[in-house]
């Protein structure tokens, strides 16, 4: 059964960091990982699917990594800004299916100051 | 339509009371899924759609919740006898087809459910 866990729980920079969320998986048989944004009291909003075959995924400023073997995901944010402050989630499939059944962690919520 | 949308945007009840969530996805898209989310949680899957069949409904927690999908597009979330654990957001989210690695989810805003 797939777990997905997320550190740190909580994250709180400077405006203009440089930062790392984590994301680790408990089964490796995966064939891609989501990563999501959520503002209070909404829905949420795709950031990067990245596909086992691939290493990265950029967009903007964002940069997500996927280890399989390592059962690890990193989400990179560059040069942050006050609009990044969210919660962050990433989502594995359950078993080796392409993620209809998405097991989520429970988020980094981030907090960039101005 | 342009995004993922769900109706109502919140939803109360009291307890014992039949409710009915409405998604509609993303024109085109085949797959549709339903999750639902408690407060500081992230989403646990329900269940998920491909065309108008429920491919997967493992996350169904208990037969008073059944969804259905009639026409390959808009889905409503049926939920009996409405407990007061069943409060919740519950959100939707679909992509253009559940049989592929490109299988990038997008989500609706959730329709939050508070059972009385």
């Amino acid at each position: 059964k797939q777990e997905v866990t997320q550190i740190p729980a909580a994250l709180s920079v400077p405006e203009g960091e440089n930062l790392v969320l984590n994301c680790s998986f408990t089964d490796s048989a995966i064939y891609n990982l989501q990563w999501f944004r959520q503002d209070p009291g909404k829905g949420l909003t795709s950031l990067l699917l990245i596909q086992s075959s691939q290493r990265e995924q950029t967009s903007g400023r964002l940069n997500a990594s996927l280890d399989k073997s390592s059962g690890r995901s990193t989400l990179y944010i560059a040069a942050s800004q006050p609009g990044d402050s969210a919660t962050y989630l990433c989502a594995a499939p359950q078993g080796d299916n392409y993620g209809q059944n998405f097991v989520f962690g429970p988020g980094t919520r981030l907090s960039v100051l101005p | 339509g342009a995004g993922v949308s769900q109706t109502p945007s919140n939803k109360v009840t009291e307890k014992g009371k039949y409710v009915e969530l409405r998604c509609d996805p993303i024109s085109g898209h085949t797959a549709l899924y339903w999750y639902r989310q408690s407060l500081g949680q992230g989403p646990e899957f329900l269940i998920y759609f491909q065309g108008t069949g429920a491919a997967d409904d493992s996350g169904l927690p208990n037969d008073r919740f059944f969804a259905v999908r009639p026409e390959g597009s808009v889905s409503t979330l049926k939920i009996q006898r409405t407990e007061r654990g069943d409060s919740a957001v519950y959100l939707c989210a679909s992509s253009l087809t559940g049989t592929s690695p490109y299988n990038e989810q997008f989500f609706g805003p959730g329709t939050r459910l508070t059972v009385l």
